[in-house]
Parts: C-alpha cells; sequence; structure tokens
C-alpha cells in the first residue's frame, strides 16, 4: 500500500449502534498514525496519536487499535449517538510528511 | 487561550492573481503546517515550517510559498493561481518533538479561484 486508504467511504448506522471502520497505511517508514473527527463547518478535531504496534487508545465512547507491521488501524464507536456524526480522517506520519487518507463519512440515523 | 485562527475565511481570486492566506498557531505552538483540501479528498500537506524554516514539504510546485514569523504566525503565498487551486487551506499547529505530535487545526480558508 503506497496511500493512505480509508473505508467504507460513508457509513449510515442506527443510533445506539456500534460500528468501525478502516484505515489502511503504508506500513515502512512509519511514526505515527493520527485519527480526527471532522464536523461539519468546524475545524477537524484531533482524536488519536498512536505510534507504537499493538497501541490501544480509548477516549469515551471511541477507540482505536493500530497494526504497524500489517498498516491498518480500527477507529470504534460504541453506542454511536447523533453527535458522532462527522467525517472521520486518518493521516499517516512518516519523517518526511502527513498524508491524509480520504475520510469515512459517518451519519446516525435517530 | 485561542486556538488555531486563520484569515480570510473566505476569498475568491481571478486565474493569474497572487494570494496569502494567514495563520496564528495555538498559544505555545511553534510549528505550522498547511494543507489543501479539495472537495472529496482528504488534506493533502502543502509544506511545514519550525524556527522560521521551511521543514517538510509535499508534493506541491514551487508557485507554493510560505513563511513563518518570529511570533510563529506564518502565511501561505500562491503565485499565478489556477482553477485547480480553488480548494479548502487549512493550517494547524503543534509543538516540535518527538514524532507523533498532535496537530490543532484552525478553521480554514476557501478559496475560489474564477
Amino acid at each position: 500500500i503506497l496511500n493512505v486508504e480509508q473505508s467504507p467511504q460513508s457509513l449510515h448506522v442506527q443510533e445506539g449502534d456500534s460500528t468501525n471502520f478502516t484505515c489502511s497505511f503504508p506500513s515502512s517508514n512509519f511514526y505515527a498514525l493520527h485519527w480526527y473527527r471532522w464536523e461539519t463547518a468546524k475545524s477537524p478535531e484531533a482524536l488519536f496519536v498512536m505510534t507504537l504496534n499493538g497501541d490501544e487508545k480509548k477516549k469515551g465512547r471511541i477507540s482505536a487499535t493500530l497494526n504497524t507491521k500489517e498498516g491498518y488501524s480500527y477507529l470504534y464507536i460504541k453506542g454511536s449517538q447523533p453527535e458522532d456524526s462527522a467525517t472521520y480522517l486518518c493521516a499517516h506520519e512518516s519523517a518526511s510528511k502527513i498524508i491524509f487518507g480520504s475520510g469515512t463519512r459517518l451519519s446516525i440515523r435517530p | 487561550d485561542a486556538g488555531v485562527t486563520q484569515s480570510p475565511t473566505h476569498l475568491i481570486k481571478t486565474r493569474g492573481q497572487q494570494v496569502t492566506l494567514r495563520c496564528s498557531p495555538k498559544s505555545g505552538h511553534d510549528t505550522v503546517s498547511w494543507y489543501q483540501q479539495a472537495l472529496g479528498q482528504g488534506p493533502q500537506f502543502i509544506f511545514q515550517y519550525y524556527e522560521e524554516e521551511e521543514r517538510q514539504r509535499g508534493n506541491f510546485p514551487d508557485r507554493f510559498s510560505g513563511h513563518q514569523f518570529p511570533n510563529y504566525s506564518s502565511e501561505l503565498n500562491v503565485n499565478a493561481l489556477l482553477l485547480g487551486d480553488s480548494a479548502l487551506y487549512l493550517c494547524a499547529s503543534s509543538l516540535a518533538g518527538t514524532e507523533g505530535e498532535t496537530q490543532y487545526f484552525g478553521p480554514g480558508t476557501r478559496l475560489l479561484v474564477l
């Protein structure tokens, strides 16, 4: 994998359901993997920065895992709420640059 | 504590013109990165400034240049504007240190080139 790829591109989830999505990135020259939440008309908000293989981070109902050897990270949201509706971006940081994926657009149905 | 601010919020220019966008970092931050986000894509890294020098650069032509001032604020300049330069330009600030520093984003400047 040469680019940062996120899947799915968009997701519609019923309120209360749990969901997850994927970020795939180059496994070479890895410094860190960033997750951001970007709500409409707001600035991207940093969720997690993950640097070590096997890292697991948690913030409230949101958690993330990291596998640097195979080049993927999962973001999980437990018990989705309307305020979770946003675009979730991941970014791969190497020595020379930061590359963002195109994001997963999450919509929560009440 | 003021977060990252950017000005202007919106801008309309015509092809061939030049534009300057401005960014003030979060208080205490010394590093500023600039990104271009076209519709339907993730932010594309343009360059990063630290200690008033360009530290890293993405795949953008020389028409894109920048500057960082002693107070850590930064400008992004784009010369000879093309229609394809229409995008949201995001500025992010961070504190230099080890890899994996958290970046804080501003609200962006939306540039339209006609």
